[in-house]
């Protein structure tokens, strides 16, 4: 399995355009996470999905942020309408619930919004 | 919701020296509690985990110890290599379909 993975690597975008990230979940995964990453407040839990159903949504920051699940497999992340403290580094985890809650992460996607 | 405290937020020692890293949480429902390295540039990964039912875990160098009674757990380090440089993130769970609720990271600079 080639692990979590995620798109686009790197974002640079202006402000006020829609920004969409992706990640797909490990095989057999269940349970995925999107975190947001930056200096100032570290690793921040934004959603959190199990058997692609939204569990909490709590920790999304504002109604621009949005998350789906589509299918078991695979999830998006949308910004609309981005702004430039939205910039960071954003990771999905996948995790196989009830065996081990181990979360994996995706390498990352680097957003700038100018 | 959970609340994980992570101290210090930077840590140098010298090249073979231990290090302590410590956490405290504040949902007693929590049950697990991983720690992370994240080398720059590069993702968070799993580098040794503890469960309630357990007071201590070792592998090699790394090893945890975990108060429930207090809620605070520790990450140690002895003989710590050039290569133990990067952040350290504690995490903690309810275990389940739960997130991990991570603290701030600890920078680790080995110092040659």
């Amino acid at each position: 399995d080639a692990g979590v993975i995620q798109s686009p690597r790197h974002e640079v975008t202006e402000m006020g355009q829609e920004v969409t990230l992706r990640c797909k979940l490990i095989s057999g995964h269940n349970s995925l996470f999107w975190y947001r990453q930056t200096m100032m407040r570290g690793l921040e839990l934004l959603i959190y999905f199990n058997n692609n159903v939204p569990i909490d949504d709590s920790g999304m920051p504002e109604d621009r942020f949005s998350a789906k699940m589509p299918n078991a497999s695979f999830s998006t992340l949308k910004i609309q309408p981005s702004e430039p403290r939205d910039s960071a580094v954003y990771f999905c985890a996948s995790s196989l619930t009830g065996k081990n809650t181990e979360a994996f992460f995706g390498q990352g996607t680097r957003l700038t919004v100018v | 919701g959970e609340n994980v405290e992570q101290h210090p937020s930077t840590l140098s020692v010298q090249e073979g020296d231990s290090a302590v890293i410590k956490c405290t949480y504040s949902d007693s429902a929590s049950n697990y509690f991983p720690w992370y390295k994240q080398e720059l540039g590069k993702r968070p990964q799993l580098i040794i985990d503890i469960r309630s039912n357990v007071g201590e875990k070792k592998d090699q160098r790394i090893a945890v110890t975990l108060n429930k009674t207090a809620k605070h757990f520790s990450l140690h380090i002895t003989e710590t290599q050039p290569e133990d440089s990067a952040v350290y993130f504690c995490a903690a769970s309810r275990g389940g379909a739960d997130g991990l609720t991570f603290g701030k990271g600890t920078h680790l600079i080995i110092q040659p």
